[in-house]
Formats: structure tokens, sequence, C-alpha cells
């Protein structure tokens, strides 16, 4: 149990299709993110929620679009997205404070295996 | 933009020897560094951080070593075990980071041969 628990695991979805992946952190974390993993590449940040401000990766393209409701949940919603956009969704967590770099290490979720049809 | 890199891409190791992992980073304001284990199918594991005010630190069965001169940090992993078998990644930060953005590297694969 890693503290920060994504569902679901996979998804198959299709191009015209709208589904969402979830997250919630129980470690009482003030900021989640949403990172990308793609074969051989490094983890991509995509977006983050950090003491009710979120910041966004700008080469992100907009048929991502995150909501982050309160500090324990954070959603990422998913419409008309394309074939390279097949990879692992991480969630991760961490306690960052006011006004400087990171606090503490991010804590991730086991993430969710999208493939997109 | 930030440049985190590992030297190898794979490195195989025999049961009970130890293991040394390498990685470079460009950002002389990073201060910051994480290690990251990541077994397959799961999300990356926490193992070791070390702030740039350090130039080693110690774990149970892991030390991380710092560099700032040439920017390079490393691994170690004493007497290592098949369970030890995981990609491993480093991340950086620096204060200047957005939000406290961490650059990550592409990751080692580590395989370990009883």
């Amino acid at each position: 149990e890693t503290g920060v628990t994504q569902t679901p695991r996979h998804l198959v979805m299709g191009m015209t299709n709208k589904k969402s992946l979830k997250c919630e952190q129980h470690l009482g974390h003030n900021a989640m993110y949403w990172y990308k993993q793609s074969a051989k590449k490094p983890l991509e940040l995509m977006f983050v929620y950090s003491l009710e401000e979120r910041v966004e990766n700008n080469s992100v393209p907009s048929r991502f679009s995150p909501e982050c409701p309160n500090s324990s949940h954070l959603f990422l919603h998913l419409h008309t997205l394309q074939p390279e956009d097949s990879a692992l969704y991480l969630c991760a967590s961490s306690q960052t404070p006011r006004g400087s770099g990171l606090g503490s290490p991010l804590h991730f979720g086991n993430g969710t295996r999208l493939t997109v049809t | 933009g930030e440049s985190v890199g590992l030297h190898l891409p794979t490195l195989s190791v025999q049961e009970g020897d130890n293991s040394i992992i390498n990685c470079a980073y460009s950002n002389s304001a990073s201060d910051y560094f994480i290690w990251y284990k990541q077994e397959s199918g799961k999300g990356p594991q926490f193992i070791i951080d070390i702030r740039s005010n350090m130039d080693k630190r110690q774990g149970q069965r892991v030390t991380v070593l710092l560099n700032k001169t040439v920017k390079h940090l490393s691994l170690q992993i004493a007497a290592t075990q098949p369970g030890d078998s995981a990609v491993y990644f480093c991340a950086e930060n620096n204060r200047g980071s957005t939000l406290g953005r961490l650059y990550f590297g592409r990751g080692t694969q580590l395989t370990v041969w009883p």
C-alpha cells in the first residue's frame, strides 16, 4: 500500500471516448501531481496542484483536463485522445512548503495503464 | 531546460555483490535529489534522498553520494538481492522549480542474478 491509490489500474478507450482517471492520497499531503510515463522516456510532469494553485506543463494537450476538488482527490479527464497518448499515468503527492522548492519526496501511486485504440 | 541522465541503461550483478548506479545532472541550482525504484507494474517507490548541503547519506543497505563539483549522483546498494531487480531513477529539484517540479532521468534497469 503506497498511500496513493489510483483507479482504474487498466483502461482501454477509443479515440472518441471520454473517461476519467481517479487518484486519492491518504498521506495528508498538500500537493498532488499527474505524471506521464512512456516507454524509453523520462517521467513527464503534466499538472501540479499545490496549495490551491494549479500549474500546467504547457506542452500538455487540452484533451487532458485535470480536476482537484480537495487536497486528497485528483482527477484526470480524458477526451478525444490519440494512440500516442497510450502510456502509464502516475499520480503522486507531496508535502510542499510555501514559497520554495520540494519539501519532501513525491509519493507515487501504481498508475493507470492507458491504451488508446 | 533541466537535464538529468544516467550513464548506463542496464546493470547486471550477482546476488550478494554491491551495485552502483550513477546519475549526472546539469543544473547547478539543483539542491535536492531523490532515488526511486520502480518494479514492474508498480509506481516509483522512494528509496532515499539527499540535499545539496550533504555529500553522503545512508539508509538500510543503500548509500547515496553527491558530488556537486562534477554534478554527479550515485546510489550504492550493498549485498544486492534478487528483490532489488527493478528500474532505478534519479530525480532532482531546485528552489527555482515551479511548485516543486521533479526532473527525472531515464532510469537504469538493475538485474540481479542468483
